[in-house]
């Protein structure tokens, strides 16, 4: 089945520096990738969208200067969080969509920001 | 936009008993709706979904219900185990290649 390798699990990043999340579909090619938020008892909250070759669409409120999502494959998109802050620290998760329906969830990657 | 609403929030349920959860959505376009188990610290693993299709889906003890008229849909699971025990998501996208939205979740809670 559809396999989305994501990494690292978990970081720890002094506030101020900048994080980097890789997000690959090892057998099948993500024309889309979702990237979301999920804070502590709470849902998944959409991030930002993006399509290979595209620039990303950010949801309302997600700042797009901070968070810097390229995807410039079918098979890799990356997640920057620049001058990452103590209220960045979250559950990052992508998701790749290939040619159906369906949706694969990287592992998730617990950010935690000192 | 679409709004996926979930309930109940928590559900405790013994060893053995059924559990219902339900989702009702807005978008009138939404066309699939998966439904994630998500573990502690884990990623969330699609367990079930249907299309809009379709009115039923069963997969040994779990079932999804749909109603496009009523625009909701429900996970049903049959003689719950321990490792039931997690948060459940359902969602809903808006067409093929859009994005999900989820609802808030419930917590699941099997006692032994």
């Amino acid at each position: 089945g559809a396999v989305v390798s994501q990494h690292p699990s978990r970081v720890i990043c002094k506030s101020g520096t900048s994080v980097k999340i890789e997000c690959r579909s090892l057998d099948f090619q993500a024309t889309t990738m979702f990237w979301y938020r999920q804070f502590p008892k709470q849902s998944l909250m959409l991030m930002a969208t993006s399509n290979e070759g595209s620039k990303a669409t950010y949801e309302q409120g997600v700042e797009k200067d901070k968070f810097l999502i390229n995807h410039a494959s079918l098979t890799l998109s990356t997640l920057t969080v620049t001058s990452a802050h103590p209220e960045d620290s979250s559950f990052y998760i992508c998701s790749a969509s290939g040619a159906d329906y369906g949706y694969t969830f990287g592992s998730g990657t617990r950010l935690t920001v000192v | 936009g679409e709004n996926v609403e979930q309930h109940p929030s928590t559900l405790s349920v013994q060893e053995g008993d059924s559990a219902v959860i339900k989702c009702t959505y807005s978008d009138s376009a939404s066309n699939y709706f998966p439904w994630y188990k998500q573990e502690l610290g884990k990623r969330p693993q699609l367990i079930i979904d249907i299309r809009s299709n379709v009115g039923e889906k069963k997969d040994q003890r779990i079932a999804v219900t749909l109603n496009k008229t009523a625009k909701h849909f429900s996970l049903h699971i049959t003689e719950t185990q321990p490792e039931d025990s997690a948060v459940y998501f359902c969602a809903a996208n808006k067409g093929y290649g859009q994005n999900f939205v989820f609802g808030p979740g419930t917590r699941l809670s099997v006692l032994p």
